[in-house]
């Protein structure tokens, strides 16, 4: 079946580096690819988004890029807080489907 | 931002007896819904797939019969866990997607079967 791998699983920082979350996918047709972010005891929340026919997407300190070519995408977290300290779960869209897989999460702690 | 509203947010109940969740989107009509189930530390499993005026799409090993959709309007799916026991026990999410095949998730709901 399609697969969405995530890596890390687990990543710290120190406030005000950067962060860096890549995943991976296999369905050649997935075309949209979201970022989210979840807060203990909450439901995810939509960060970011992007989409098959851009290959970079920023938002203030946050950037999405996308390599199609390589199936992968990756998040990247800049000037980070110590309230970026979530989990944050990457998606792909399955085929022509409205489903999404998602990757397993990576728990980001971002050190005060 | 689109907002997803769930209700209730927690619920504790005896073994055998159902439990329904609802799942709203509050400034959007969504034709699909979703319902996921988490368990601690681990991603979102997808259990169904609820599209309105139509019966809900299951995923492989989810039982319809236990866990029953209703996707009544444009606005509203609920989930009804029937008969829960301990084991289903977890966090259920729902989701609504918007007309640019956006999904937007809620806040969750939290079963605790005794």
């Amino acid at each position: 079946g399609e697969n969405v791998e995530q890596h890390p699983s687990t990543l710290s920082v120190q406030e005000g580096d950067s962060a860096v979350i890549k995943c991976t996918y296999s369905d050649s047709a997935s075309n949209y690819f979201p970022w989210y972010k979840q807060e203990l005891g909450k439901g995810p929340q939509l960060i970011i988004d992007i989409r098959s026919n851009v290959g970079e997407k920023k938002d203030q300190r946050i950037a999405v890029t996308l390599n199609k070519t390589a199936k992968h995408f990756s998040l990247h977290i800049t000037e980070t807080q110590p309230e970026d300290s979530a989990v944050y779960f990457c998606a792909a869209s399955i085929g022509g489907n409205n489903d999404m897989r998602f990757g397993a999460g990576t728990r980001l702690t971002v050190k005060p | 931002g689109a907002v997803v509203s769930q209700h209730p947010s927690w619920v504790i109940c005896k073994s055998g007896t159902s439990v329904k969740i609802e799942c709203r989107s509050l400034d959007f009509q969504a034709t699909t819904m979703f319902w996921y189930r988490q368990f601690p530390k681990q991603s979102l499993m997808l259990m169904a797939t609820s599209n309105e005026g139509s019966k809900a799409t299951y995923e492989q090993g989810v039982e319809k019969d236990k866990f029953l959709i209703n996707h009544a309007s444009l606005t509203l799916s609920t989930l009804t866990v029937t008969s829960a026991h301990p084991e289903d026990s977890s966090f259920y999410i729902c989701s609504a997607m918007t007309h640019q095949e956006t999904q937007y998730f809620g806040p969750g709901t939290r079963l605790l079967v005794l």
